[in-house]
């Protein structure tokens, strides 16, 4: 089946220092790539669609100048927390879509970001 | 995209079959019904979906009512290992996104 890696794993860092997080495909190419984040014992929320060559388009109250969305092959996405504070902190995930498939998406493994 | 209900929990007894039932009254007829579930900590992993045929796969059966406004998600013999929390999401294929509503969590017990 397909793959999604996101790296890292999990992050700490101090506040006001930027994050990246990566997302790649391993296996297939992604046009459109999403960007989600979880607070504990909270559903998934979207925060933007990432596309291919093109401009992120970002959920209502999500911050475009906080959270930088760069997705510049078909096989890798990032997501950078830009300045990050301890509200921050939550669990990304992001997940990929096969070009020309739409019947379903696949996840990263997610990133736990904490911030000091 | 149509929203969904579904209960907040369940608990279903070691290799019996587990049924999660979802509601989705509002459901268009260009709607599919997906099925997804996110073990703790890791990213959400597809499990099944459909349109209005009853359908199976190695994971799991999924049941959609006549008119379309209700399904079941059937795990047919339930291990330990499928603890997590069960989503069922309405999209139009076509739709590039996908909301998660807020699942059941369902137990599954020795």
């Amino acid at each position: 089946g397909a793959v999604v890696s996101q790296h890292p794993s999990w992050v700490i860092c101090k506040s006001g220092t930027s994050v990246k997080i990566e997302c790649r495909s391993l296996d297939f190419q992604a046009t459109t790539m999403f960007w989600y984040r979880q607070f504990p014992k909270q559903s998934l929320m979207l925060m933007a669609t990432s596309n291919e060559g093109s401009k992120a388009t970002y959920e209502q109250g999500v911050e475009k100048d906080k959270f930088l969305i760069n997705h510049a092959s078909l096989t890798l996405s990032t997501l950078t927390v830009t300045s990050a504070h301890p509200e921050d902190s939550s669990f990304y995930i992001c997940s990929a879509r096969l070009t020309g498939g739409f019947e379903k998406l696949f996840f990263g493994s997610g990133t736990q970001l904490s911030v000091l | 995209d149509a929203k969904t209900t579904q209960p907040t929990s369940m608990d279903c007894a070691e290799g019996r079959a587990a049924n999660l039932p979802c509601n989705h009254s509002t459901i268009s007829g260009n709607e599919y019904v997906y099925w997804y579930r996110q073990i703790h900590s890791q990213g959400p992993q597809y499990i099944i979906h459909g349109l209005k045929n009853n359908e199976t796969n190695e994971m799991a059966s999924l049941i959609i009512t006549e008119d379309r406004k209700s399904s079941t998600l059937i795990l047919p013999h339930a291990t330990l290992r499928d603890t997590a929390v069960y989503y069922c999401i309405v999209r139009v294929v076509e739709g590039n996104k996908l909301v998660f509503g807020a699942g059941t969590i369902l137990r599954v017990k020795s």
